[in-house]
């Protein structure tokens, strides 16, 4: 199983709203990492968790927060967002923080 | 800070080769990486080369490393119109934290013409 997976596919919120976006892997991969993509653009690093500790946190306002349950789900909890966070939110993991990045194939984020 | 370039689009016929090419500021880059993005979708690892290694071949795939240029180029035999996609060069530079942060390219989009 070389699967990130992603729910939901697509998210619209209104900007009162709260939601969370989740992601899984069954790799037994030990980092696990959220990005954020603007169209035509390359993805941008968030957050990095490692062994389900947050370690790098990329100055990412408090309306998202991240959150590692378990070694295998990583979640974004999302609050009062603005129009301009709409974005492809991709979950990626790798073995540890050194090894290579396997992507889930992301949420489309509306926020209206 | 790291810098990671590439040109922005390529077109060419099915069957020729494509050659992406890419180049990179961070002389501590460990490893070099080539993903894919078709749209709307998330980034497929495509291949990836240590940077004390020249060239990787896998199948209709070939990486050429140069490291004193800081070079990446990404060769795709027989190009298919399933080919058509977004690549993304990236490199992992160095480490912060227990984390080797991975800098990725601005991305080209490859059209495959029939």
């Amino acid at each position: 199983d070389t699967e990130v997976t992603q729910t939901p596919k697509h998210l619209v919120m209104g900007m009162t709203n709260k939601k969370s976006l989740k992601c899984e892997q069954h790799m037994g991969h030990r980092a696990m990492y959220w990005y954020k993509q603007k169209a035509k653009k390359p993805p941008e690093l968030m957050f990095v968790y490692s062994y389900e500790k947050l370690s790098i946190n990329e100055s990412v306002p408090s309306r998202f927060s991240p959150e590692c349950p378990n070694s295998s789900l990583l979640n974004l909890h999302l609050h009062a967002l603005q129009p301009e966070d709409s974005a492809l939110y991709l979950c990626a993991s790798s073995q540890d923080g050194t090894a290579p990045q396997y992507f889930g194939p992301g949420t489309r984020l509306t926020v209206t | 800070g790291e810098d990671v370039e590439q040109s922005l689009f390529l077109s060419v016929r099915e069957g020729d080769s494509s050659v992406i090419n890419c180049t990179y500021t961070d002389s501590s880059s460990t490893y070099l990486y080539w993903y894919k993005q078709e749209p709307g979708a998330g980034l497929q690892l495509l291949t990836y080369i240590f940077s004390n290694m020249d060239m990787k071949q896998d199948q209709r795939l070939t990486v050429l490393l140069n490291k004193k240029d800081k070079h990446l180029s990404l060769r795709i035999a027989d190009t298919q119109t399933g080919d058509s996609a977004i690549y993304f060069c990236a490199e992992r530079g160095f480490q912060r934290g227990g984390y080797q942060k991975v800098t990725f390219g601005t991305g080209t989009k490859l059209q495959v013409i029939p």
